[in-house]
């Protein structure tokens, strides 16, 4: 099965630093978004993607996230500074218009100490 | 954007069916009946999806009411693997709308 592959899995950072997360789409889809998920909040909406361009970044806090598709091969998340508020877990999801339905991947781990 | 009212938990027993609610009552005309599911310590997964008539596929069926104001996911003999929270979701199928917005979902425990 054609699978979305993020890296790094796990993330360990000091506050204040940079971090990138990384996300290969299934090859074809043109559709690709980035959530987050907490305890407290569940899985969030942070950046939707579609043929590259963003569609929505609405949820995605604008004075230190940054959402790109350099290449329909790869999207990247990034955030600078970090804080301990953002330690969550981030999913990567890709999907050809959602006729048939989204791949999530196994997520980046985040821990901001 | 349209909202689905599910129950926090249900339990079922291994090998029998289980009937998962979704409601759905302000649901429009161009929203998809999404359902995912997310097993511990992975990220969600597609189950199924439908518009108006009853689905099924390898994994379950959906059915769907006649108003479409309600929905139901089956798991037509559950084992351990599927102790998992089911996320019912509604997806517009107008351009630039095709999100999953996710709320909290129904926690399935399986029972051996």
């Amino acid at each position: 099965d054609a699978r979305v592959t993020q890296t790094p899995r796990h993330k360990v950072t000091e506050m204040g630093q940079e971090v990138t997360m990384r996300c290969q789409p299934i090859l074809g889809h043109n559709t690709v978004f980035w959530y987050r998920q907490t305890m407290m909040q569940g899985l969030e909406l942070l950046a939707y993607f579609r043929n590259r361009a963003p569609l929505d970044d609405s949820g995605m806090p604008k004075d230190r996230f940054s959402a790109e598709m350099p290449d329909a091969t790869l999207a990247t998340l990034k955030i600078q500074p970090s804080e301990p508020r953002d330690s969550a877990v981030y999913f990567c999801a890709s999907g050809f218009n959602g006729a048939y339905g989204y791949t999530f991947g196994s997520g980046t781990r985040l821990t901001v100490v | 954007d349209a909202k689905t009212t599910q129950p926090n938990s249900m339990e079922s027993n291994e090998e029998e069916p289980v009937h998962l609610p979704c409601n759905h009552s302000t649901i429009s005309g161009t929203d998809y009946i999404h359902w995912y599911r997310q097993l511990p310590s992975q990220g969600p997964e597609y189950v199924i999806h439908g518009l108006t008539s009853n689905v099924n596929n390898r994994m379950a069926s959906l059915a769907i009411a006649e108003d479409r104001k309600s929905s139901t996911l089956i798991l037509h003999r559950a084992t351990l693997r599927d102790a998992a929270v089911y996320y019912c979701i509604l997806m517009r199928s107008n351009f630039g709308n095709e999100k999953l917005t996710f709320g909290t979902g129904t926690r399935l425990t399986i029972i051996p």
